[in-house]
């Protein structure tokens, strides 16, 4: 079975940065796109980046572009979100999740991991 | 960007009884090489990451229970729950995989009267 595990998320400050990791099993992990999705608090879904196969291509929400950069280490079978320059409405639960065969549609979600950005 | 707009926003229904959530994308997401509809649902419930429920508009996910079914084409998109029952309470959000960014609807969120 198909499963990922966040990590990293915290308490930041403003202009801060913090670095989020996603640990995937169950799966071939180097075959597949992979994305960042977030959830502000009581908010809806709104993604963030994702990555192809080899880590050759990168895909950006605008609201992120020259702040994250999305990474892969397909040796560690893991996924990171490198988050500078945060804000305040960067705040909210972080998913990793697997592009499925199709791009863009996500399956599975990881449990996510939590960003605050406040002073 | 895509917009998807869902209606309503929440609703409550009767255990047994019939959900039916709308969804509208904002520009045409079927790809006219495949003849696919790039529309895909997922259901969220409290606490936990949202699971896919179903794509290509109608393609139940594996494990998914039959009174679950979607239908539409182009824009105007339709998520049924035939006959709810009580763990079917959620938020479902509805999203076009057809562009980038992909983007989701707002969210509906289904309750028990």
């Amino acid at each position: 079975e198909a499963q990922l595990v966040e990590s990293g998320g915290g308490l930041v400050q403003p202009g801060g940065s913090l670095r989020l990791s996603c640990t995937a099993s169950g799966f071939t992990f180097s075959t597949y796109w992979m994305s960042w999705v977030r959830q502000a608090p009581g908010k809806g879904l709104e993604w963030v980046a994702n990555i192809n196969q080899d880590g050759s291509e990168e895909y950006y929400v605008d609201s992120v572009k020259g702040r994250f950069t999305i990474s892969r280490d397909n040796a560690k079978n893991s996924l990171y979100l490198q988050m500078n320059s945060l804000r305040a409405e960067d705040t909210a639960m972080y998913y990793c999740a697997r592009d499925s065969s199709q791009r863009f549609r996500f399956d599975p979600w990881g449990q996510g991991t939590l960003v605050t950005v406040s002073s | 960007d895509i917009v998807m707009t869902q209606s309503p926003d929440s609703l409550a229904v009767s255990l047994g009884e019939r959900a039916t959530i709308k969804c509208k994308s904002s520009q045409n997401v079927l790809y006219s090489s495949n003849n696919k509809d790039y529309l895909a649902w997922y259901q969220q419930k409290p606490g936990q990451p949202p699971k896919l429920l179903i794509y290509w508009v109608s393609t139940r996910e594996s494990g998914v229970p039959d009174r679950f079914s979607g239908s539409g084409s182009g824009t105007d998109f339709t998520l049924t729950i035939s006959s709810l029952q009580a763990e079917d309470v959620a938020v479902y959000y509805c999203q076009q995989y057809y562009t980038t960014p992909p983007t989701f609807g707002q969210g509906t969120k289904v309750e028990i009267k």
